[in-house]
C-alpha cells in the first residue's frame, strides 16, 4: 500500500534561514510526487510536482524539491524563508486510480 | 477560468443529522475527489467520480455517498452524522483518473462541525 512520512510534525526557522522539510513515501511503481501548501482555515495550494524526467524540480514562490529513488524521499527545499512562509506543508503521492495519499503534514513556522 | 469552489464554508450540525456540501470542478476538468482532513492531519481520501459514476473509493463507510452532475459539479452526503465526522471537506477536479502526469486542484474545503 502506498503510504506518505514526514518525520516533522513541526519546524521552526528564522526568516531568511535556509529550509529542507522531510518526505519519505512508499509506493511500488514510479511514484508521482507532489508538495501542497495549506495556510490557515484554506484548501491546498500546489507547489511543484514530480512526474519524470529531472529530479530537482521548480516550484512556485521559490520552493524546489529533489526526487531521490535510492532514498524513497522527496524534500521540499527553500534557501531563503520569508514570514509569508509560515503554513502546513503537505507531500503527497499519487496512486493508482488517481487519488492522493497525503503524509500528515509539517507545520512551518517563521520567527522574525 | 475558475477553480475549483466548494459550498458552504462552514456548517455546524448535530449528531445523527445528514448534510451535503458541494462542489463546482475548474472549467475542464471532469473528475472530482473529495477528501477528509481531520484536524491536525493530511487529508484522507473518500472517494473519486468520473462522468457522474463512482471511481474508487477510500475506507469510509456507506453512509459517506456522492453523486456527480452532468456539469461535473459533485455533492457529498453524509448520513447518520457523528461526532468524529467533524472535519474540513475538501474537493479537488482533475482532468481523467489516470494518475500518470494528473494533477489535483483544491477547493477551499467545508468546515464541518458535528455537536
Amino acid at each position: 500500500a502506498q503510504s506518505v512520512t514526514q518525520p516533522d510534525i513541526h519546524i521552526t526557522v528564522s526568516e531568511g534561514a535556509s529550509l529542507e522539510l522531510r518526505c519519505n513515501y512508499s509506493y511500488g511503481a514510479t511514484p508521482y510526487l507532489f508538495w501542497y501548501v495549506q495556510s490557515p482555515g484554506q484548501g491546498l495550494q500546489l507547489l511543484l510536482k514530480y512526474f519524470s524526467g529531472d529530479t530537482l524540480v521548480q516550484g512556485i514562490k521559490g520552493f524546489e524539491a529533489e526526487f531521490k529513488r535510492s532514498q524513497s524521499s522527496f524534500n521540499l527545499r527553500k534557501p531563503s524563508v520569508h514570514w509569508s512562509d509560515a503554513a502546513e506543508y503537505f507531500c503527497a503521492v499519487g496512486a493508482r486510480g488517481n487519488k492522493l495519499v497525503f503524509g500528515a503534514g509539517t507545520i512551518l513556522r517563521v520567527k522574525s | 477560468e475558475t477553480g475549483v469552489t466548494q459550498s458552504p464554508t462552514h456548517l455546524i450540525k448535530t449528531r445523527g443529522q445528514q448534510v451535503t456540501l458541494r462542489c463546482s470542478s475548474q472549467s475542464g476538468h471532469n473528475t472530482v475527489s473529495w477528501y477528509q482532513q481531520a484536524l491536525g492531519q493530511g487529508p484522507q481520501f473518500i472517494f473519486q467520480y468520473y462522468r457522474e459514476e463512482e471511481n474508487g473509493r477510500g475506507n469510509f463507510p456507506p453512509r459517506f455517498s456522492g453523486l456527480q452532475f452532468p456539469n461535473y459539479s459533485s455533492e457529498l452526503n453524509v448520513n447518520a452524522l457523528e461526532l468524529d465526522d467533524s472535519a474540513l471537506y475538501l474537493c479537488a477536479s482533475s482532468s481523467g483518473t489516470s494518475e500518470r502526469k494528473n494533477i489535483q486542484y483544491f477547493g477551499a474545503g467545508t468546515r464541518l462541525s458535528v455537536l
